[in-house]
């Protein structure tokens, strides 16, 4: 039982690149949310998705997308990265009904040059 | 305001002090209350959730002040393991956030 876990651990892109940032989760969890977390900024929310085939706007969710594609996983796309998307990107996961008790995979650091 | 605010510290402790953390909300229709704890370079996990009535587990003790809209943590017997940055998470029930972090408060125990 892994948990959360996501792809890549660490990523360089230059500004004006795309990626997309993999989650996935082996807990049967309905719920899942991409974060992304700067110094002195804390946690943000970028997206969430409620349940499969359902996506939520966040906090923060300019210039990015994602794909919920199975009950499973919940992946970010950064179309165009600028160089304000460095940052540590989680994503995290839930039962239904406890949204509180978020289980987060280990993050994505991202930096764009 | 800030939704969640959080004295960000460090706070720096012995081993064996207690120490004490405060949170404030901004929001008064906030339902729940938790914290969460995340070691340098790893992703939060949760700690403990908050109750009307307090709530405590081993050395940790959790309290809600709804009137003055403050959680606070009281962590005693300090371990050099609780070393973390505590994260006050709420439930806002508001827009498209279901739980609002705030930026966290961190702790260092010195042995």
């Amino acid at each position: 039982n892994a948990g959360v876990t996501q792809t890549p651990k660490f990523q360089v892109l230059k500004t004006g690149q795309s990626m997309t940032l993999q989650c996935a989760q082996d807990m049967n969890h309905n719920s899942m949310y991409w974060y992304r977390q700067d110094p002195g900024m804390g946690l943000r929310l970028i997206y969430y998705s409620a349940s499969e085939g359902t996506t939520d706007k966040g906090e923060v969710p300019n210039g990015y997308n994602v794909s919920r594609l199975n009950k499973r996983e919940f992946s970010l796309r950064l179309e165009s990265a600028a160089p304000s998307q460095t940052s540590v990107y989680f994503c995290a996961s839930t039962l239904q009904g406890r949204a509180y008790e978020q289980y987060f995979g280990p993050g994505t650091r991202l930096t764009v040059t | 305001r800030k939704e969640v605010e959080q004295d960000p510290g460090p706070f720096n402790v012995p081993e064996g002090a207690t120490v004490a953390f405060n949170c404030t909300y901004s929001n008064s229709a906030s339902q729940s209350f938790f914290w969460y704890r995340q070691d340098c370079r790893k992703e939060p996990k949760l700690l403990m959730s908050v109750y009307s009535s307090g709530n405590e587990d081993g050395r940790f003790t959790a309290q809600l002040n709804r009137a003055s809209q403050y959680i606070s943590l009281l962590i005693r017997d300090s371990k050099l393991s609780d070393s973390a940055t505590y994260l006050c998470v709420v439930n806002s029930n508001s827009g498209n956030t279901p739980l609002v972090f705030g930026k966290g408060t961190r702790l260092s125990v010195i042995a």
